[in-house]
């Protein structure tokens, strides 16, 4: 599978944007790029996801290089309610072939966002 | 529209005991999937399914079984429950293509003394 890399942890300021990148350098052609968050002591969001093009929703915008081997999730004014864990995943296919996408998480970013 | 509901919420279990935590959607989704997640860890995939009666492994299946009967409901069962399998269990749900997103239910809070 197409790994992701994340920095740990971030810091933001209440009412200020965040941008939060993410590698993913072996990407290939038909993997979609996904955003999720985890709150505290909850199951993981769906934020957003996108392929090639840059995509906004309410929640946030993701940003795709032009190459596809990075992206950032923009929140346009942070929360304390945004204060997560945010994973970037590739949606892989199946390595034994068809059409058997999942997702493989790793440790995310921790956002922090003071008050 | 519940989206993903798991139960129970939490469960002590002794050492060799069995359970089932069971996971049901009402999204009609073709993929359901079962994550289990450690303190201060990502989350790994136990087993998933993409239909009915199907399964297949994850990366870390072992001292797990599923099952898959009805389309809604994906059930994941421990036959002889050991500590190292307290965790957070997630299930989740999802359309068959990478187009969409996954919907995750709540969690299972499951300690195994």
């Amino acid at each position: 599978d197409a790994k992701t890399t994340q920095p740990n942890s971030m810091e933001s300021n209440e009412e200020e944007p965040v941008h939060l990148p993410c590698n993913h350098s072996t990407i290939s052609g038909t993997d979609y790029i996904h955003w999720y968050r985890q709150l505290p002591s909850q199951g993981p969001e769906y934020v957003i996801h996108g392929l090639t093009s840059n995509v906004n929703n309410r929640m946030a915008s993701l940003a795709i290089a032009e190459d596809r081997k990075s992206s950032t999730l923009i929140l346009h004014r942070a929360t304390l309610r945004d204060a997560a864990v945010y994973y970037c995943i590739l949606r892989a296919l199946e390595n034994s072939g068809g059409s058997n996408y999942k997702l493989t998480f790793g440790k995310g970013t921790l956002l922090t966002v003071n008050p | 529209n519940a989206g993903v509901t798991q139960t129970p919420k939490f469960r002590v279990l002794k050492t060799g005991q069995s359970m089932t935590l069971l996971c049901a959607q009402d999204m009609n989704h073709e993929y359901m999937y079962w994550y289990r997640q450690d303190p201060g860890m990502g989350l790994r995939l136990i087993h998933y399914s993409v239909g009915e009666g199907t399964t297949a492994k994850g990366e870390v299946p072992d001292g797990y079984n599923v099952s898959r009967l009805k389309k809604q409901n994906f059930l994941l069962g421990l036959e002889s429950a050991a500590p190292s399998q307290t965790s957070v269990y997630f299930c989740a749900s999802s359309w068959w293509t990478g187009r969409h997103g996954y919907t995750f239910g709540s969690g299972t809070r499951l300690t195994v003394v």
